[in-house]
């Protein structure tokens, strides 16, 4: 089990806003570790979407930005688009394990 | 632009051990970290390890006493050993770029444990 638990699922239609979590603890997002943002197109390697601090490698569209709030970060999809749908996972790192640590994954669905 | 090529078996038999190597093209390997990450069919991923182009290691605890992960500079390549092999490590087995935001990836290859 993952220590930064996402939404198994979310879902909006074209052009909607949608917003994934990701909840951590003390010993990670809470502690003030990064926290990046991987989107997965399915039968694809991950790809890294957000890194820390709202930071788009080239090529992001910026309807992707993230925030983040005591123990918890967030990623948010504006102007939702079919070519959005995939599943996304945040990673920090976890000083108590002192491990890299991924979420559990969210599956974003376009209506 | 740097581009990672996973290779090894695709299928390996339990207490076996796992050796899987990736091939850095497009730039070279001796000026940044490089990573393992794994993932279970139709679950989340799961960090494995990193190794720095000078060497040094640094393992996820849960599998530390079962993983290696080594370099070859002068081959632009980097592996990881897996050893004792069960059901479990099943999984398709990613390298990558980069330590805490991994910006590259390989296309990943697909172990599976069985007899």
């Amino acid at each position: 089990q993952s220590v930064l638990t996402q939404p198994p699922s979310v879902s909006g239609a074209p052009g909607q806003r949608v917003t994934i979590s990701c909840t951590g603890s003390s010993s990670n997002i809470g502690a003030g570790y990064d926290v990046n943002w991987y989107q997965q197109l399915p039968g694809t390697a991950p790809k890294l979407l957000i890194r820390a601090n709202n930071n788009r490698p080239s090529g992001v569209p910026d309807r992707f930005s993230d925030s983040r709030s005591g123990t918890s970060a967030s990623l948010a999809i504006t102007g939702l688009q079919a070519e959005d749908e995939a599943d996304y996972y945040c990673q920090s790192y976890d000083r108590s394990l002192a491990a890299y640590v991924f979420g559990t994954g969210t599956e974003v669905t376009v209506l | 632009q740097v581009q990672l090529q996973e290779s090894g078996p695709g299928l390996v038999k339990p207490s076996e051990t796992l050796s899987l190597t990736c091939t850095v093209s497009g730039g070279s390997i001796s000026s940044d970290y490089w990573s393992w990450i794994r993932q279970p069919p139709g679950r989340g991923l799961e960090w494995i390890g990193y190794i720095s182009y000078s060497g040094s290691t640094n393992y996820n605890p849960s599998l530390k006493n079962r993983v290696t992960i080594s370099i070859n500079t002068s081959k632009d390549q980097f592996s990881l050993k897996v050893t004792s092999l069960t059901a479990a490590d099943t999984a398709v087995y990613y390298c990558a770029r980069g330590v805490f935001s991994m910006d590259v990836w390989g296309k990943g290859t697909t172990v599976t444990v069985s007899s």
